[in-house]
């Protein structure tokens, strides 16, 4: 098993830029997280989804998209990057019942707008 | 209250002490509790479950307070790979969904 995926690892964009960062897991868990982590602070939640074609919002999804139309893959899509957006973003999954929560991220992508 | 909070320290403490840290949590309908471990620059990972009074792992022990509304973890003879980030995360939902906050997270740092 490979667990979560994303790529790319590294990005700089330049404002105003779009992007998407990708996100697979081959554990067949129903849902999926997106995070971002700015420094010092912990993970916020940008959206998440309990199954393919459910997606939600979390804390802070402004500026962002996600789509779900597989099991598998949950890409998080950044229309017109600002410098607020420059931060570590994590993609996670987990089963998602309360006895059986433990989430796995992957490795994270390290993205910075100038 | 925020959702759930921790102290972000740093604790710094030199090899074999004993170290806890503390997590309070706003949502008293929490079922479940958990803590990760992250290092510099890598993404967390589970560290320990806490589903009743507590939970222990060799030098690691987890015990939560429901009329407190806290979860403790306390390590035991403190490793120099100790060293890293703890994050608190505690699951807030409804009919079987269940959607994590994390906190700041605690960082630690044992040396020789």
């Amino acid at each position: 098993n490979a667990g979560v995926t994303q790529t790319p690892k590294f990005r700089i964009l330049k404002i105003g830029q779009s992007m998407t960062l990708q996100c697979a897991q081959d554990m067949n868990h129903n849902y999926m997280y997106w995070y971002r982590q700015d420094p010092g602070m912990g993970l916020k939640l940008i959206y998440y989804s309990v199954g393919a074609g459910i997606t939600d919002k979390g804390e802070v999804p402004n500026g962002y998209n996600v789509s779900r139309s597989t099991t598998e893959d949950f890409p998080l899509r950044l229309e017109l990057a600002a410098p607020s957006q420059t931060s570590v973003y994590f993609c996670a999954s987990s089963h998602g019942t309360a006895l059986s929560y433990e989430q796995y991220f992957g490795p994270g992508t390290r993205l910075t707008v100038t | 209250r925020k959702e759930v909070e921790q102290d972000p320290g740093p604790f710094n403490v030199p090899e074999g002490a004993t170290v806890a840290f503390n997590c309070t949590y706003s949502n008293s309908a929490s079922q479940s509790f958990f803590w990760y471990r992250q290092d510099c620059r890598k993404e967390p990972k589970l560290l320990m479950s806490v589903y009743s009074s507590g939970n222990e792992d060799g030098r690691f022990t987890a015990q939560l307070n429901r009329a407190s509304q806290y979860i403790s973890l306390l390590i035991r003879d403190s490793k120099l790979s100790d060293s890293a980030t703890y994050l608190c995360v505690v699951p807030s939902g409804t009919g079987g969904s269940y959607i994590p906050t994390f906190g700041r997270g605690t960082s630690l740092i044992v040396h020789p």
